[in-house]
């Protein structure tokens, strides 16, 4: 039973535009978010999260949207730049739990 | 470096061996979590320790596989009687009290052969 679910293996964009990855949920008691990004021979670093209590939050050109009513979150990179090319999990929480719960990973490649 | 250091970074073992790895997290830290990575799919989780208490243990770490948080600073993980089911990336990370950021280390690759 996967609980965390990201349903792109892959997404390919070119440089400058912009880099939507999309990640579902299914435990209600999740109230916590966050992506993570990682570069091969790397561990995960942290990106970007978002509380249950937000539908949106933003850095840079990161943003990271929640929809609690579907259980779906989603990151948007604008504008993707080639070095934003790497492994990207989301994953989900319980605030007063320890462990995060991860999917499997979207591969964002941006072509120069 | 400051930040959350495994060793060893590879090991390559023989089914039936024991093997340990050792992880020292961000110095001020006091969860620890261990995740395991396999190829394609995301960390899952193993157990978490806030300083030297075990607080939770995954279905998935089986009576093969322990871990240990002697004196609250550095972790052990050991796997006993190694199968080659257990080839896998060993995640470590770090976060300060009830923080929801995890700060991860580079892993230690393990190959039974």
């Amino acid at each position: 039973d996967q609980q965390v679910k990201q349903n792109s293996p892959s997404l390919s964009v070119q440089e400058g535009r912009i880099s939507i990855l999309n990640c579902d949920y299914t435990n209600s008691m999740f109230d916590y978010f966050l992506w993570y990004k990682k570069y091969p021979a790397e561990g995960p670093t942290f990106l970007i999260s978002i509380s249950s209590i937000k539908d949106k939050n933003e850095d840079g050109r990161f943003t990271v949207f929640l929809n609690k009513s579907a259980k779906h979150l989603s990151l948007h990179i604008v504008p993707s730049q080639p070095g934003d090319s790497a492994v990207y999990f989301c994953a989900a929480k319980h605030t007063n739990a320890g462990k995060s719960t991860f999917g499997d990973g979207t591969t964002l490649t941006v072509k120069p | 470096d400051t930040g959350v250091s495994q060793d060893p970074r590879h090991k390559i073992t023989k089914r039936g061996q024991n093997v340990t790895f050792r992880c020292d997290p961000i110095s001020e830290h006091n969860r620890l979590y261990w995740y395991r990575q396999t190829l394609g799919q995301g960390p899952e989780f193993l157990t978490y320790f806030q300083n030297e208490a075990q607080l939770e243990k995954s279905r998935l770490l089986s009576d093969r596989f322990s871990a240990e948080r002697p004196k609250g600073s550095f972790s052990t993980l050991e796997i006993q009687r190694t199968e080659q089911g257990d080839s896998a990336m060993y995640l470590c990370a770090s976060s300060l009290g009830r923080q929801n950021i995890q700060y991860f280390g580079a892993g230690t690759r393990l190959s039974v052969l």
